[in-house]
């Protein structure tokens, strides 16, 4: 199985403002993943962090507002641009291993933007 | 539209009572189906996961049930703890860059 951690665990930022999240997994993964939980809402997948390239955004999110890296492995940094308050959320990290039947979450990032 | 339906939306039942979660879906392709607990303020932790030719899967007071065929699962909960409490996400793998498809949750809570 795979640990994953996440910083910080919540936030209160001022609109116009910028945060970046980082996400540690403790072992080798493969598939990485970042992903928006409003409250009462399912998960919503913003990206696919790729290794050493741009991530791979779906419909709705594009790299100017939520721009990610994964410079190795088991690391990766999402980060909330020019925020406004409809961005407050939680933002999950989340990680597939070699049997990619199995997909560990971290604990998630609450963000508030007053 | 691949879609994953949980119901209720929410439940609150006596400690020690059994409860069953249920799940509609209608992804395709279909690999596996997946049962999730989060607790609040925590990311989703795995209870089981199934494949099509599982009907059935048990983890502790946790089991989990699959009908392929009428695209339903159900996940029942017995002896209910207070720990129980949480959101139960069915999760249906099909679709999409990360292959899955995410139901909105159920949000049980059990009173002592």
């Amino acid at each position: 199985s795979a640990v994953i951690s996440q910083k910080p665990s919540r936030d209160i930022c001022q609109r116009g403002t910028s945060l970046t999240i980082q996400c540690q997994v403790d072992s080798q993964v493969t598939m990485m993943f970042w992903y928006r939980q409003q409250p009462g809402q399912s998960l919503t997948l913003i990206a696919t962090a790729n290794q050493g390239s741009e991530a791979t955004y779906e419909s709705g999110f594009v790299i100017d507002k939520f721009p990610i890296s994964r410079p190795n492995l088991t690391f990766s940094t999402l980060t909330v641009s020019n925020m406004s308050p409809e961005d407050s959320s939680i933002y999950l990290c989340s990680a597939t291993g070699a049997n990619s039947y199995e997909q560990y979450f971290g604990p998630g990032t609450r963000l508030t933007v007053t | 539209k691949n879609q994953v339906e949980q119901s209720p939306q929410s439940l609150i039942i006596l400690e020690g009572k059994n409860c069953t979660l249920q799940c509609n879906y209608t992804v395709s392709p279909f690999s596996n189906l997946r049962w999730y607990k989060q607790d609040t303020g925590r990311g989703p932790v795995s209870l089981t996961i199934m494949t099509f030719s599982e009907n059935t899967k048990s983890n502790g007071r946790y089991t989990a049930t699959l009908d392929a065929d009428t695209k339903q699962s159900s996940l029942h909960i017995t002896a209910s703890q207070l720990s129980d409490s949480a959101s139960y996400i069915c999760v249906v793998s099909g679709g999409g860059a990360d292959g899955l498809t995410f139901g909105k949750g159920t949000h049980l809570i059990i009173q002592p």
